[in-house]
């Protein structure tokens, strides 16, 4: 099955600083990739998707680019804030084969804290 | 508009309860998934169902049993619950043919097995 590794674990900027958080996975079938932000006390929300037809996708502060052939994709927040302080998950659907639906596959997390 | 909830938020069980967790969602979403959260694993699937009373395992089913008689509700049910099954679990759901890899989260359940 699919497998996504995920690194950093923890990560820590100073506000107004880039943080970059990568992701691989192992299914080259797979085909749609989403990051989720998660705060304490709650449960993950999307913030950001890329099918494998796209190569970048951006939307306000955040990015996320997708290799392919590399099998990667990371995500890019800029000029962060302390409110971008979370755990943040990236994920990998495989492809469903005889199913109508393939499943996801998190990585296992990264913890980001934007130092005021 | 509620949205996704689950109920209860926090449970404290005994082992070789039996614990029931509630996941109602108002989208009338076609999908929706049950996962536990661990650290040093993420999010694993337990359960999955893509319309009502059709359910299908995920990464790590043994122990759990899930029902979907209506399209808006999908309990998860510990039959014998043990401590490995202390965690985080959160329902989510998703929009089926029209968005079918979004996936929205509930606020989560937290329980604790003694």
């Amino acid at each position: 099955g699919e497998n996504v590794e995920q690194h950093p674990s923890t990560l820590s900027v100073q506000e107004g600083d880039s943080a970059v958080i990568k992701c691989t996975y192992s299914d080259s079938a797979s085909n749609y990739f989403p990051w989720y932000k998660q705060e304490l006390g709650k449960g993950p929300q999307l913030i950001i998707d890329i099918r494998s037809n796209v190569g970048e996708k951006k939307d306000q502060r955040i990015a996320v680019t997708l290799n392919k052939t590399a099998k990667h994709f990371s995500l890019h927040i800029t000029e962060t804030q302390p409110e971008d302080s979370a755990v943040y998950f990236c994920a990998a659907r495989a492809n469903a084969g005889g199913t109508s639906y393939g499943k996801l596959t998190f990585g296992q997390g990264t913890i980001l804290t934007v130092h005021p | 508009d509620a949205g996704i909830t689950q109920s209860p938020r926090y449970k404290i069980t005994e082992t070789g309860r039996q614990v029931t967790l509630m996941c109602h969602q108002t989208w009338s979403h076609s999908y929706m998934f049950w996962y536990r959260q661990d650290l040093g694993h993420g999010l694993r699937l337990i359960y999955y169902s893509a319309a009502a009373d059709i359910t299908d395992k995920g990464e790590v089913p043994d122990g759990y049993v899930v029902s979907r008689s209506k399209t808006e509700n999908f309990p998860l049910t510990l039959e014998s619950a043990t401590r490995s099954q202390t965690s985080v679990y959160f329902c989510a759901s998703s929009d089926g043919p029209l968005r079918p890899y979004e996936q929205y989260f509930g606020p989560g359940t937290r329980l604790t097995v003694t």
